[in-house]
């Protein structure tokens, strides 16, 4: 059964600190994707990646960054967390190429306080 | 990125008919996909449909495309209880990048 892991369903951080939210696939998938989900918002691409090392910036980047060391890994940074920034983490992956699917992790809840 | 629009919300009754719209703005799409997310839970794809096609059926199932007016629907016949969650259109961009709609939650009522 393919699966894509978000190390943490409920996270809690304060204001100014650096958080890293992990994505997991077990599909040798090529592509990796962090989205954030806001009501009335739809999901929102933060960054992309489609391989190891490699990184896109999506539409909305500012006070992001990413990491992708292995190709089963893609973990997102908040570098200094502010209020809003409080938001629904999705992670994706899919195939590189004649893919037809982006399969999702569960989501991380992430609330800054 | 591209906008890709929905309405927020839809009611219906159980057993009735569902109709959830799209509009996207990306001709060059080669697919577009619509995905479920249901409560605390991430995406799942429910159906998907070339862009060469103007209709796809699967099952209660049933998407229109209409290239032209860069217009896609999606159709749930006789719709239960349990397909009540958050439905999204999403288009594809570059390696398979998505774009997504804003989402629109269906409400089924016994």
């Amino acid at each position: 059964d393919v699966k894509v892991t978000q190390s943490s369903r409920y996270l809690v951080k304060r204001t100014g600190e650096k958080v890293f939210l992990e994505c997991v696939q077990d599909m040798d998938h090529e592509n990796m994707f962090w989205y954030r989900q806001d009501p009335g918002l739809g999901l929102r691409l933060i960054y992309f990646s489609y391989d190891v090392k490699m990184k896109e910036k999506g539409d909305i980047p500012e006070g992001y960054s990413v990491s992708r060391e292995k190709k089963e890994r893609f973990s997102l940074i908040l570098e200094s967390a502010s209020t809003n920034q409080t938001s629904m983490y999705l992670c994706a992956s899919s195939l590189g190429h004649g893919g037809t699917e982006a399969f999702f992790g569960q989501g991380t809840r992430l609330t800054v306080v | 990125g591209e906008d890709v629009e929905q309405s927020l919300f839809l009611s219906v009754r159980e057993g009735d008919s569902s109709v959830i719209n799209c509009t996207y703005t990306d001709s060059s799409s080669t697919y577009l996909y619509w995905y479920k997310q249901e409560p605390g839970a991430g995406l799942q794809l429910l159906t998907y449909i070339f862009s060469n096609m103007d209709m796809k059926q699967d099952q209660r199932l049933t998407v229109l495309l209409n290239k032209k007016d860069k217009h896609l629907s999606l159709r749930i016949a006789d719709t239960q209880t349990g397909d009540s969650a958050i439905y999204f259109c999403a288009e594809n961009e570059s390696f398979q990048k998505l774009v997504f709609g804003t989402g629109t939650r269906l409400l089924v009522s016994p």
